[in-house]
């Protein structure tokens, strides 16, 4: 079946400008994650969405990053005012309900110039 | 918080066995994963172990747990050139958001 998606898959944006990144999870997956990876890094986890209950927020590194999740649905991630230093893949994975097991789209590239 | 942490490099002839090795620091990782991140691609789960389980085996892959330790570790029997990607340990630490390691490389030769 279908599998977690992104969208865009490479993003180059200049420095000072918004992106916005989109995450569609599988089917019935009521958790949503957005991870950061940095080049050579670990996993940077970013925010926590489950069902219908406040997203844990307590990953975000700064206040130009947001997300949104529409239900159970779509996410998008929102980076405002861009710096180089968010230069990274943007991960996403869902997880169905009563399991922590996460499945992983192919992230985002962003570059910021 | 759960603390994960992995060596960064690995190095193998192709058709020997490689082993990653991970330790954590949280006892009530309920879950404990492996994951495989191929260039250019995001993380494929590989396996998973619950912690009351010491050994899991599937196909040419071996996860072996020590609680006491809080060891874990992932096993690939012959080794394969498209086995070469980065591996990651991930656990639970009894909250609903993985802690992942840094990832190690694995680099397999003729």
């Amino acid at each position: 079946g279908a599998g977690v998606s992104q969208s865009p898959s490479n993003k180059v944006t200049e420095k000072g400008k918004d992106v916005e990144l989109r995450c569609d999870p599988i089917s019935g997956h009521t958790a949503l994650y957005w991870y950061r990876q940095r080049l050579g890094q670990g996993l940077e986890f970013l925010i926590y969405f489950q069902g219908n209950s406040a997203p844990d927020k307590s990953g975000l590194p700064s206040d130009r990053f947001s997300a949104e999740r529409t239900g159970e649905s779509v996410s998008t991630l929102t980076i405002q005012r861009t710096q180089q230093e968010d230069s990274a893949v943007y991960l996403c994975a869902s997880s169905p309900p009563v399991q922590e097991t996460q499945y992983f789209g192919p992230g985002t590239r962003l570059l910021v110039l | 918080g759960e603390d994960v942490e992995q060596s960064l490099f690995l190095s193998v002839r192709e058709g020997d066995s490689s082993v990653i090795n991970c330790t954590y620091t949280d006892s009530s990782s309920t879950y404990l994963y492996w994951y495989k991140q191929e260039p250019g691609a995001g993380l494929q789960l590989l396996t998973y172990i619950f912690s009351n389980m010491d050994m899991k085996q599937d196909q040419r892959l071996t996860v072996l747990l020590n609680k006491k330790d809080k060891h874990l570790s992932l096993r690939i029997a012959d080794t394969q050139t498209g086995d070469s990607a980065i591996y990651f340990c991930a656990g639970s630490g009894g909250s609903y958001i993985p802690t992942f390691g840094r990832g190690t490389s694995l680099i397999v030769h003729p």
